[in-house]
């Protein structure tokens, strides 16, 4: 079935350190992927977006890496600050679909 | 341009009764999104309509229902309510021009409480 997961619930980091977040997914027909971040008591925000004919894409402070190979998936933050802190969900779906499937979430804490 | 604002925010209800939450997209998305957040299941999709369509279901028991309206509002209702049915309930809207492949967009979200 299908399934998109983490490898990581949980990842402390030093200010001023970078972060990688990464995702596991199952589904090789998956051809869309999106990273949210989601702060408590907010809804997920979308962060960056990949698709399946691209293995790298960056954004500001942040870039997604995909290999499609090992069906792997991960999320660089440069620089992490304080702000950052949130739990970070990967999310995978594929034209037709009409549903995201998300991962069970990363905790990323900064440490000062 | 607004958010997607959801309401309520927050709401306690009693098992067996009924409960219906609101969602208003993003001015010109067409398609909105239900998914249920728990900590144990995490982010669990349940239907997604597009012009007043529902186009897909998830797992969920037909107590969960819902409607989209020609503004592209959508409403969701939970019927004869269980205690694990606590959740918070996110809404996402997307232009989804015929295909998923689209950035969607969360609201904050309304948090039932079943007692």
């Amino acid at each position: 079935g299908e399934s998109v997961g983490l490898h990581l619930p949980t990842l402390s980091v030093q200010e001023g350190d970078n972060s990688i977040i990464n995702c596991a997914y199952s589904n090789s027909a998956s051809d869309y992927f999106i990273w949210y971040k989601q702060e408590s008591g907010k809804g997920p925000q979308f962060i960056i977006d990949i698709r399946s004919n691209m293995d790298k894409r960056q954004g500001q402070r942040v870039t997604v890496l995909l290999n499609k190979t090992v069906k792997h998936l991960s999320l660089q933050i440069a620089a992490t600050q304080p702000g950052d802190s949130a739990v970070y969900f990967c999310a995978e779906t594929r034209q037709g679909a009409q549903k995201l499937v998300f991962g069970q979430g990363t905790r990323l804490t900064i440490n000062p | 341009k607004a958010g997607v604002t959801q309401t309520p925010r927050y709401l306690i209800k009693t098992r067996g009764q009924q409960v219906t939450l609101s969602c208003s997209p993003i001015s010109g998305h067409r398609s909105v999104s239900w998914y249920q957040q728990t900590p144990g299941q995490g982010l669990q999709f349940l239907f997604e309509y597009f012009s007043e369509t529902q186009r897909n279901k998830g797992n969920f028991p037909g107590r969960f229902s819902g409607r989209q309206f020609s503004n592209s509002r959508s409403e969701m209702n939970v019927s004869t309510l269980e205690l694990g049915d606590s959740a918070l309930y996110l809404c996402a809207s997307s232009h989804n021009l015929g295909t998923f492949q689209e950035t969607q967009y969360f609201g904050p979200g309304t948090r039932l409480l079943v007692l």
